[in-house]
């Protein structure tokens, strides 16, 4: 089975620190994305990766970085972190094209800024 | 703009009865169509996709969907409801513009309240 995996369930973190959210796939995939989850707002692309080292912008890319030097590995990186980041973030990964390309998630990051 | 629209924020049935959850969508070119479920405090999972051939797709835990095109839909559905298929619901579609690049657009969710 597909694993895909996030560093923390739940964090905590104050105005102004620098957050790491890291993700780990094990299944070799190409493609991996970052997307937060609020209600009412379904799932928005934050960034997504189709190869080591390559990136682009999502939906709402604005406040965040992201980091994949390693195939397996997609971190998202919020550089000050604000209150109206406070939100469930989640991880997923894919191929990269055909048939079989659903997506794959983690189990997400519940993010609380104060 | 391709877009993927879940008209009901909510839908509420019977446990044993039949449930459908909606979902349309809006796409240049033929579509990829995705559902996935998540349950409280976790990720989405994976219930079953269209890509082309039958209609009627089948998937996990007893779920299918039905593909119309004239109607640019693609409801999931379920004969009968278990109180465990309460969560909320995803439909997605492929995002093909300007290429393929694995990219999937999300509709707003609709929570299942399967009630005993």
């Amino acid at each position: 089975d597909v694993k895909v995996t996030q560093s923390s369930r739940y964090l905590v973190k104050r105005t102004g620190e620098k957050v790491f959210l890291e993700c780990v796939q094990d299944m070799d995939h190409e493609n991996m994305f970052w997307y937060r989850q609020d209600p009412g707002l379904g799932l928005r692309l934050i960034y997504f990766s189709y190869d080591v080292k390559m990136k682009e912008k999502g939906d709402i890319p604005e406040g965040y970085s992201v980091s994949r030097e390693k195939k397996e590995r997609f971190s998202l990186i919020l550089e000050s972190a604000s209150t109206n980041q406070t939100s469930m973030y989640l991880c997923a990964s894919s191929w990269a094209s055909g048939a079989n390309n659903e997506q794959f998630f983690g189990p997400g990051t519940r993010l609380t800024v104060l | 703009a391709q877009s993927v629209a879940q008209p009901e924020d909510q839908v509420n049935v019977a446990e044993g009865n039949p449930l459908t959850v909606k979902c349309t969508y809006s796409v240049s070119g033929n579509p990829y169509l995705f559902w996935y479920v998540q349950y409280p405090n976790r990720g989405l999972q994976f219930l079953l996709k269209y890509i082309t051939g039958d209609n009627l797709v089948k998937g996990s835990y007893g779920f299918e969907a039905e593909f119309n095109k004239s109607q640019t839909s693609f409801h999931l559905k379920k004969p009968s409801a278990l109180v465990s298929d309460s969560a909320l619901y995803f439909c997605a579609v492929r995002d093909m513009e300007p290429s393929n690049t694995g990219k999937l657009i999300f509709g707003q969710g609709t929570t299942l309240q399967v009630k005993p």
